[in-house]
């Protein structure tokens, strides 16, 4: 049974930076690419960038370049998402999700994260 | 890269036919197969529903089917049913390892 577990609830203050965590079970974490996928309240799915749990490939949206930072630890099964700078517009769900082949098959329980002073 | 576009919202009865689309370009949703969808009850994740344009993965009832023509993918719910209302969200590859969605579709059971 494929599982992604990820870290709990942050509230930080506008201007800090936050990382969440993401671990796998279940499968071997090189053998599945590893998205962040962001939700705010009540609006749409926001695609952020993906970490090849395999060969170490990195991939960020153009949207959150210079802000965010996907890493991984192959050795604890955990991919991790740093998000810097943050500003009251990222309070969102955060979700990891495995790729299988071009869509997103296994979903994380997401991690709310909010910013406020 | 801009959402994909999606009406805000469709209604049926139960037992009726809704159809979601979800318009993209020739970068994303004209340009390859990779279409998915994806059914999002409040406060859960998402869940897959469809894959490669019309695939059904195992557990998803087969009143779920999708298509595409051009730049535009559809997501077909036939029989409706209670169960069936949430939003739904459609996802297209976009080339060079990038990935777009849809600003997603509430649909009502009436």
């Amino acid at each position: 049974q494929v599982q992604l577990v990820q870290s709990g609830a942050e509230v930080k203050k506008p201007g800090a930076s936050v990382k969440v965590s993401c671990k796998a079970s279940g499968y071997t974490f090189t053998n599945y690419v590893i998205h962040w996928v962001r939700q705010a309240p009540g609006q749409r799915l926001e695609w952020m960038g993906w970490i090849n749990g395999g060969v170490g490939n990195i991939r960020h949206s153009q949207q959150f370049q210079g802000r965010v930072t996907i890493s991984g630890d192959t050795s604890a099964s955990t991919a991790y998402m740093e998000l810097r700078s943050l500003r009251s517009e990222d309070t969102a769900v955060y979700y990891c999700v495995g790729e299988s082949e071009y869509y997103f098959h296994f979903w994380g329980q997401g991690t709310l994260v909010t910013v406020s002073s | 890269q801009s959402a994909l576009t999606q009406p805000r919202s469709v209604s049926g009865s139960p037992g009726q036919s809704v159809t979601i689309s979800c318009t993209g370009t020739s970068s994303s949703v004209g340009g390859y197969k990779y279409v998915s969808w994806y059914q999002q009850h409040p406060g859960e994740a998402p869940k897959l529903m469809i894959y490669d344009v019309s695939k059904r993965p195992s557990g998803v009832p087969d009143r779920f089917s999708g298509s595409k023509s051009g730049i535009t993918a559809s997501l077909t719910i036939s029989g409706l049913q209670g169960e069936d209302e949430a939003d739904y969200y459609c996802c297209s590859y976009a080339g060079d390892y990038t990935w777009v969605f849809g600003g997603g579709t509430k649909v009502t059971v009436l």
